[in-house]
């Protein structure tokens, strides 16, 4: 089955610095979908960023980017100029491709704090 | 567009009680997932539907759990008997197969405690 580890339970970040998260996972396929996931206190999952696995370069919007390794099984997500608005928790997910299967495995995810 | 719908938001019963949890997706897609958080745990998935039909319903963690989908834009989610240790934020999201890394839409979720 497939896993994903965020081994930092807690970042922190000064406002306008910028902060990375680290996302690994286990999977034996190939083919499959990364997503990060923002949950601010108002308890709503939104999604910033996704990338294909089949895709070499590191997606990116606006000031969220990622580092995908694909052989090292690392997704890590990169924040630039952190606004205060940023503070949330951040769910790193993974979706496989294969097997018909639209099942998302998160991570148990990293509070990030901005200071100002 | 408003979004997928939950409610209520928050609910409070007493253990034994039957709970009932409700989801509206957005309009026109046909994935619909109910999702558990919780501390100890995180996020995890209980079942998914896929135009009305559920697909894997093996996070479902006993049977004391049901969930339906009787048409495209209503679904709910019914614990009977209700426990203390189901005490979590219920999630229910939705989405529309384009291929790809499409985006699953979640609601505001639904805080239960048992108490």
């Amino acid at each position: 089955a497939q896993t994903v580890t965020q081994s930092q339970p807690e970042m922190s970040v000064q406002e306008a610095e910028t902060v990375t998260l680290s996302c690994t996972y286990d999977t034996s396929e190939s083919d499959y979908y990364l997503f990060w996931y923002k949950q601010p206190p108002s308890r709503q999952m939104i999604l910033v960023i996704r990338q294909e696995a089949y895709k070499q370069q590191n997606a990116t919007e606006n000031r969220f980017s990622v580092n995908f390794q694909k052989a090292a099984k690392s997704f890590s997500l990169k924040i630039s100029d952190s606004q205060l608005g940023d503070a949330a928790m951040y769910f790193c997910a993974y979706r496989a491709l294969q097997g018909g299967s639209e099942k998302l495995v998160f991570g148990k995810g990293t509070k990030l704090t901005v200071n100002p | 567009d408003a979004g997928v719908i939950q409610s209520p938001r928050h609910e409070v019963t007493e253990m034994g009680q039957e709970v009932t949890l409700r989801c509206k997706p957005i309009s026109g897609h046909d994935y619909l997932f109910w999702y558990r958080q919780t501390m100890m745990r995180g996020l995890e998935l209980l079942i998914y539907f896929n135009n009305n039909v559920p697909i894997d319903d093996s996070g479902m963690p006993e049977d004391r759990f049901s969930a339906k989908m009787p048409n495209a834009s209503f679904s709910t989610l019914k614990i009977q008997p209700s426990e203390p240790r189901d005490s979590a934020v219920y999630f229910c999201a939705s989405s529309l197969w384009t291929g790809g890394a499409y985006e699953q839409y979640f609601g505001p979720g639904t805080r239960l405690t048992v108490t």
